[in-house]
């Protein structure tokens, strides 16, 4: 059973475009992410929702907006592509305890490249 | 805000040596986690370390944590091809956790 998924896996699209890149965690855990990395492989923290609320936004273009409809899903549109935003989108999920947050258990990524 | 330094980047290694990946965080953290990303996948979960000082291995793997809980390592006696990957720690603190740049390890057979 898959634990974190992600559609779709692979994203080909022009700059300008609007897509969606969706997320789903079948752990039951209560807090899902969303992470981006760049070509030199730096894992950065896009934004995170504990309980379907927004509480990691860091600083990310408003193109981005993120959703999440239950605590099982957690789904990143992004408007207007630009080439920069080429990499792969890894989302995650975990619980939190007490303000900590436990184990982080990855999706395969979506590897996004805009021509 | 809390930064997570993590030396070297790049780690290459002849099959059999031993090598060493450093994690340093400018605050103190509630706890420190380590993580493998293998070529072309996502990263995966390795260990977590809670306590100051605690010590924790992993068959070849020996995982460190500070005594003032504000750095860790990762020390990999005998390398084997498998190991190769890239290994990120990451520290805790509140809702967030901070990555390390990751130690992207090759190893010459």
């Amino acid at each position: 059973d898959t634990a974190v998924s992600q559609t779709p896996k692979y994203l080909v699209t022009q700059m300008g475009n609007d897509k969606s890149i969706k997320c789903e965690q079948n752990l039951g855990h209560d807090t899902m992410y969303w992470y981006k990395q760049d070509s030199k492989k730096f894992l950065k923290i896009m934004f995170s929702y504990n309980n379907k609320e927004l509480i990691i936004n860091e600083t990310v273009p408003n193109r981005f907006s993120p959703k999440s409809p239950d605590k099982a899903h957690l789904n990143l549109h992004i408007n207007s592509l630009e080439l920069g935003d080429s990499a792969v989108y890894f989302c995650a999920s975990s619980y939190t305890v007490g303000g900590a947050q436990e184990t982080q258990y990855f999706g395969p990524g979506t590897r996004l490249l805009v021509l | 805000g809390q930064q997570v330094m993590q030396i070297p980047q790049y780690q290459h290694v002849q099959e059999g040596e031993d090598f060493t990946t450093y994690c340093n965080s400018s605050t103190t953290l509630s706890n420190i986690q380590w993580y493998k990303q293998r070529p072309g996948g996502h990263p995966v979960f390795l260990i977590q370390l809670v306590k100051s000082g605690e010590v924790k291995k992993q068959k070849r793997l020996t995982f460190q944590f500070g005594e003032a809980k504000k750095n860790s390592s990762l020390h990999i006696t005998a390398t084997q091809t498998t190991d190769v990957g890239t290994y990120f720690c990451a520290g805790g603190d509140d809702y967030k956790l901070s990555f390390g740049a990751g130690t992207t390890v090759t190893v010459r057979a």
